[in-house]
């Protein structure tokens, strides 16, 4: 079975700078796909970056992006100029592409932004 | 357009009763998937259903159980609540078909109690 692990339980950082999130899997897989989500204190769960495996470059969404090491299993996450609205719980997420349709996610990293 | 409905946000069990927990998912979506979060355990795949069909289940005991109806909407029920059940219940749709590969939409969960 597909493991994430999420070693932060929490990170700070000051307005306006990167922070980096990070995020390894276990999997036999050579196809399947990662994701990135949010969780603000309105409880729901937003998509932030999604990343396919096969892909080897890495996926970018506006000021957040990822590094995705396959051969490491590795897949953090790059925020810059980092926002107070970014605050929030981070879940990096495992979907195989078997067709069995469920997320495996992380335990979560809280982030917070310091004005 | 609309985002994923959960109803109701907030419900209060007593032990030994059950419960049935509504979700709305964004129009076109055939794809529904509910997740049970917890502080201690994280988020738990339940089961996702398609077309009215459950395709997948998480190990879960049998007193959780769901359905899909014919537009799409989705219900889960647990039975005979214990203390444990108490959690955020996350319900997330796709449009099916390979869908989720570009990521799942979540609804706002609703809020669990049991004493």
């Amino acid at each position: 079975a597909q493991t994430v692990t999420q070693s932060q339980p929490e990170m700070s950082v000051q307005e306006a700078e990167t922070v980096t999130l990070s995020c390894t899997y276990d999997t036999s897989e050579s196809d399947y796909y990662l994701f990135w989500y949010k969780q603000p204190p309105s409880r729901q769960m937003i998509l932030v970056i999604r990343q396919e495996a096969y892909k080897q470059q890495n996926a970018t969404e506006n000021r957040f992006s990822v590094n995705f090491q396959k051969a490491a299993k590795s897949f953090s996450l790059k925020i810059s100029d980092s926002q107070l609205g970014d605050a929030a719980m981070y879940f990096c997420a495992y979907r195989s592409s078997d067709g069995a349709q469920k997320l495996v996610f992380g335990q979560g990293t809280r982030l917070t932004i310091n004005p | 357009k609309a985002g994923v409905t959960q109803t109701p946000r907030y419900l209060i069990k007593t032990r030994g009763q059950q419960v049935t927990l509504s979700c709305s998912p964004i129009s076109g979506h055939r794809s529904v998937s509910w997740y049970q979060q917890t502080p201690g355990q994280g988020l738990q795949f339940l089961f996702e259903y398609f077309s009215e069909t459950q395709r997948n289940k998480g190990n879960f005991p049998g007193r959780f159980s769901g359905r899909q109806f014919s537009n799409s909407r989705s219900e889960m029920n647990v039975s005979t609540l214990e203390l444990g059940d108490s959690a955020l219940y996350l319900c997330a749709s796709n449009r099916g078909l390979g869908g989720a590969n570009y990521g799942y939409t979540f609804g706002s969960g609703t809020r669990l109690t049991v004493v």
